[in-house]
């Protein structure tokens, strides 16, 4: 089966500008939830969407973040306008139980805010 | 708060040698606990889970960690590394919030030394 696909893979904006994240989830995982690590730091929980509905966002770190999961398919993360502490790495994963299986995660988008 | 704890930030070995990479946790009531592994490029792979029984639980690749309820610890051991080991290993815990999350330490990189 295809695993979780993140795009893009790099990013490099400008202080001001919007970006997008996109993540396909596995098909058939209802659950799907967005993680950020910033340099050397712990993976950090932003949010968990049970198909279209956001389940928990109380990671997300301000209104400069909006992710979306329309038809409960793929979801994106979009930040507008960026910041440069916004710099990390972006990572998506899907479950199909929601947790005591594990997560399958995709391989991330590398996020430069310059 | 809860918090996951990965003292090391880099742990070196020879190969064939026994390795450990240190986990701990401080959450409240029965956690569940999981090691990833990320490779250079590659998302983070699910290594092994700790759900609840035998307080030994044996992974992928070899690995398997060892829940001790009374040290909050859950570290990753594998008795023979190989080189192909090297990569960044992440703990984590999920817990119940009134929905699960899960709680990721800041990850240990690991050195195999041929």
């Amino acid at each position: 089966e295809a695993g979780v696909t993140q795009f893009p893979s790099h990013s490099v904006i400008e202080k001001g500008q919007t970006v997008t994240l996109r993540c396909d989830p596995i098909s058939g995982h209802d659950n799907l939830y967005w993680y950020r690590r910033v340099m050397g730091k712990e993976i950090k929980f932003l949010l968990h969407f049970v198909k279209e509905s956001k389940q928990d966002e109380s990671g997300m770190p301000n209104n400069r973040f909006l992710a979306e999961r329309t038809g409960g398919t793929y979801s994106t993360l979009k930040v507008q306008p960026a910041e440069l502490e916004d710099s990390g790495v972006y990572f998506c994963a899907s479950s199909q139980s929601g947790t005591d299986d594990g997560y399958t995660f995709g391989s991330g988008t590398r996020l430069t805010v310059v | 708060a809860q918090s996951v704890a990965q003292p090391e930030d880099q742990v070196n070995v020879a190969e064939g040698n026994p390795l450990t990479v240190k986990c701990t946790y401080s959450v409240s009531g029965n956690p569940y606990l999981f090691w990833y592994v990320q490779y250079p490029n590659r998302g983070l792979q699910f290594l092994l889970k700790y759900i609840t029984g035998d307080n030994l639980v044996k992974g992928s690749y070899g690995f398997e960690a060892e829940f001790n309820k009374s040290q909050t610890s859950f570290h990753l051991k594998k008795p023979s590394a190989l080189v192909s080991d090297s990569a960044l290993y992440f703990c984590a815990v999920s817990v119940y919030t009134g929905g699960f999350k899960t709680i990721f330490g800041a990850g240990t990189r690991l050195f195999v030394k041929a």
